[in-house]
């Protein structure tokens, strides 16, 4: 099957610890995003990928970090310096050529003990 | 900044009934359009798009609407089901641009009652 996958569904993190969230495409795409999600509200964008070794910055990249070393993983790193970490992270995913919607991954729910 | 929003946060239909939900956007370059289906606890599911060409794209039970004079954009569900209920999003992109980059509204609640 091809699709968009994340792990670990559910993540625990002590204040001041990084941790890191995976997200792993098998669909081709050129494109890779990583989103955060509050309750009740909408996505932002944290960082995005069009092309392996590059990636830009969101609207909200302050305190993560990415990589994408490979076309299929664009891992994010949740670091201490993120004030306020527990949300709802969506990876997504899309080709750069013709229909461009993104499809999303079931979600990573991070909470901070 | 350029941003899209919508009318309604929260909208309770009868099972049966068509559904619309609405959404506004401002950046006027916008030139692809989607919306997306928000389950509880999942990530977003495609469920239609269209391009600034077209003014209606009718799929499965879904119309969406595209009205560039006054930049507005619907959703229509006909006999609306149980199993529509969740968090609907319209999103926007500027293919202009070179960021492929979606900007999303904050989403409308769809409840549906047996």
């Amino acid at each position: 099957d091809g699709g968009i996958t994340q792990s670990p569904k559910y993540l625990f993190r002590k204040e001041g610890q990084n941790v890191t969230l995976s997200c792993e495409q098998n669909l081709n795409h050129d494109a890779m995003y990583w989103y955060r999600q509050d309750p009740g509200q909408g996505l932002r964008l944290i960082y995005y990928s069009q092309i392996v070794n590059d990636f830009q910055k969101g609207d909200i990249a302050e305190g993560y970090s990415v990589s994408r070393e490979k076309k299929e993983s664009f891992p994010l790193t949740v670091t201490s310096a993120q004030k306020n970490p527990t949300a709802f992270y969506l990876c997504a995913s899309s080709s750069l050529a013709g229909d461009r919607e993104q499809f999303f991954g079931p979600g990573t729910r991070l909470t901070v003990l | 900044g350029e941003s899209v929003g919508l009318h309604l946060p929260t909208l309770s239909v009868q099972e049966g009934d068509n559904s619309i939900i609405n959404c506004a956007y401002s950046n006027s370059a916008s030139d692809y359009f989607i919306w997306y289906k928000q389950e509880s606890g999942k990530g977003p599911q495609f469920i239609i798009d269209i391009r600034s060409n077209m003014d209606k794209r009718q799929g499965q039970r879904v119309t969406v609407l595209l009205n560039k004079t006054v930049k507005h954009l619907s959703l229509q569900i006909a006999a609306t089901q149980p199993g529509d209920s969740a968090v609907y999003f319209c999103a926007e992109e500027d293919s202009g641009g070179s960021n492929y980059k979606l900007t999303f509204g904050k989403g409308t609640l769809l409840t549906v009652n047996p």
